[in-house]
């Protein structure tokens, strides 16, 4: 059966002090890992995609990475409005559009 | 220019009562979503609907029913509310690209409180 697990489940940070989020997975097939940041109250918002083990993507303090077990999702010199939840999905081969999600890491970054 | 909205963000309403929560996604996607998001934040597919074609439907139970106009519109009805179907609900949509479906992207969410 398909998994994905999101480690920690929370993270708490001092502004500056850099860390990383966990996201291994399970699955027969990966089509793609995809990274979401969700704010109280609000949808998720997409990050990032990466479809091949070795890929990285870049945005802001944020950087995601893939392997054939696990994504890491870096967070560099975080600032407090980086706090939220972190939610990774992945798509596999044989599931026409469905996502799995894991369950999240909450991260709040303190001033 | 919101790319996808739901409508109400709020809905509060009595067991037994039947509900409805429209979405629609002005991206020009041919794909779209329902989630629920239980109170332990955890996201689970319900149904998809691929240019007006039902093509996930997760097991749910038959008192939802998704419904889509058009590709731009899935809306979610629920018949009989019962306690545990208090949750948020999120609509999401995506292209489909190569016979693929791609990146989803979310609505707002709606918050659905059943006394």
């Amino acid at each position: 059966e398909d998994q994905v697990t999101q480690s920690p489940e929370a993270l708490r940070l001092q502004e500056g002090e850099s860390s990383s989020l966990n996201c291994s997975y399970t699955v027969s097939g990966l089509r793609g890992l995809f990274w979401y940041r969700q704010d109280p109250g609000k949808g998720p918002e997409f990050l990032f995609t990466l479809y091949s083990a070795g890929e990285e993507k870049e945005k802001e303090r944020l950087k995601a990475t893939l392997t054939k077990k696990e994504s890491f999702l870096h967070i560099t010199a975080p600032k407090p409005e980086d706090s939220a939840t972190y939610l990774c999905a992945v798509q596999t081969t044989d599931s026409w559009g469905k996502f799995q999600f894991g369950a999240g890491t909450q991260v709040v970054v303190t001033p | 220019d919101t790319a996808v909205s739901q409508t109400p963000k709020y809905l509060v309403t009595q067991m037994g009562n039947d509900k409805s929560i429209k979405c629609e996604q002005n991206l020009g996607h041919d794909t779209m979503y329902w989630y629920k998001q239980d109170s332990k934040k955890f996201l689970k597919i319900m149904f998809s609907y691929n240019n007006k074609e039902l093509i996930i439907n997760e097991t749910v139970p038959n008192r939802f029913s998704p419904k889509s106009p058009d590709k731009a519109h899935l809306n979610l009805h629920i018949n009989s509310l019962e306690l545990g179907d208090s949750a948020v609900y999120f609509c999401a949509s995506s292209p489909t690209t190569s016979g693929n479906t791609d990146t989803q992207y979310f609505g707002p969410g709606t918050r659905l409180t059943v006394l």
